[in-house]
């Protein structure tokens, strides 16, 4: 079946512009997670959402980010006056419920910001 | 301090050879320890989980738990060049149901 899939595959911005990031994830998968990992890193977890809401945005760095999955299905990642240091890939996760062990992972989005 | 702690690498490993991963955690509520594999340009996929002390084993992987020293590992048997990669261990603690925190990961290089 499907996998998580994730549009743009790249994103090259200029320094203050807005920018916004699309997960599908697995048909059926109630929960759905954002990690960004910059190179040489691990990914970093930003927010989870089991169904429509966000049950934990404590990974969020600062008020520029905003996800949002109203429909309980495909979330939007929304970075606003972006920075050269929100240059990373951006990764999106999804699991059967929150307390699934397996999280499949999508392809991600390369995000440069110039 | 990180939280998961992982050497960076790389782990030059003989085709055939076992390569052994080690993970330290310091977060004594963790309860669910995970292992990926991540190559390069590409996604994070996942190994196996484990839960309980002592070991797992899953075909040529073995993952190791000893919460009491807050340490994990991955034992890969039989090294396949296939197998150069980025390890990630993930922790999932029991004040977040979803959030894994990763550490940075150890690359493995297996030499024919």
């Amino acid at each position: 079946g499907a996998g998580v899939s994730q549009t743009p595959s790249n994103k090259v911005t200029e320094k203050g512009k807005y920018v916004e990031l699309r997960c599908d994830p697995i048909s059926g998968h109630t929960a759905l997670y954002w990690y960004r990992q910059s190179l040489g890193q691990g990914p970093e977890f930003l927010i989870y959402f089991q169904g429509t809401g966000a049950a934990d945005d404590s990974g969020l760095p600062n008020d520029r980010f905003f996800a949002v999955r109203p429909e309980g299905s495909v979330s939007t990642l929304k970075i606003q006056r972006t920075e050269r240091g929100d240059s990373a890939v951006y990764l999106c996760a999804s699991s059967l419920d929150s307390g699934g062990k397996t999280q499949y992972f999508g392809p991600g989005t390369r995000l440069l910001v110039l | 301090q990180k939280e998961v702690e992982q050497n960076s690498g790389p782990l030059s490993v003989p085709e055939g050879a076992i390569a052994s991963l080690n993970c330290t955690y310091s977060d004594r509520g963790s309860q669910s320890f995970f292992w990926y594999r991540q190559y390069s340009g590409k996604s994070p996929e996942l190994i196996m989980f484990i839960y309980s002390n002592g070991d797992k084993e899953d075909g040529r992987f073995t993952a190791q738990l000893n919460k009491a020293s807050q340490y994990v590992s991955l034992l890969i048997r039989d090294s396949q060049p296939s197998d150069s990669a980025t390890y990630l261990c993930a922790v999932k603690n029991t004040d977040s149901w979803g959030k894994l925190q990763f550490g940075a990961g150890t690359q493995v290089v297996v030499t024919p």
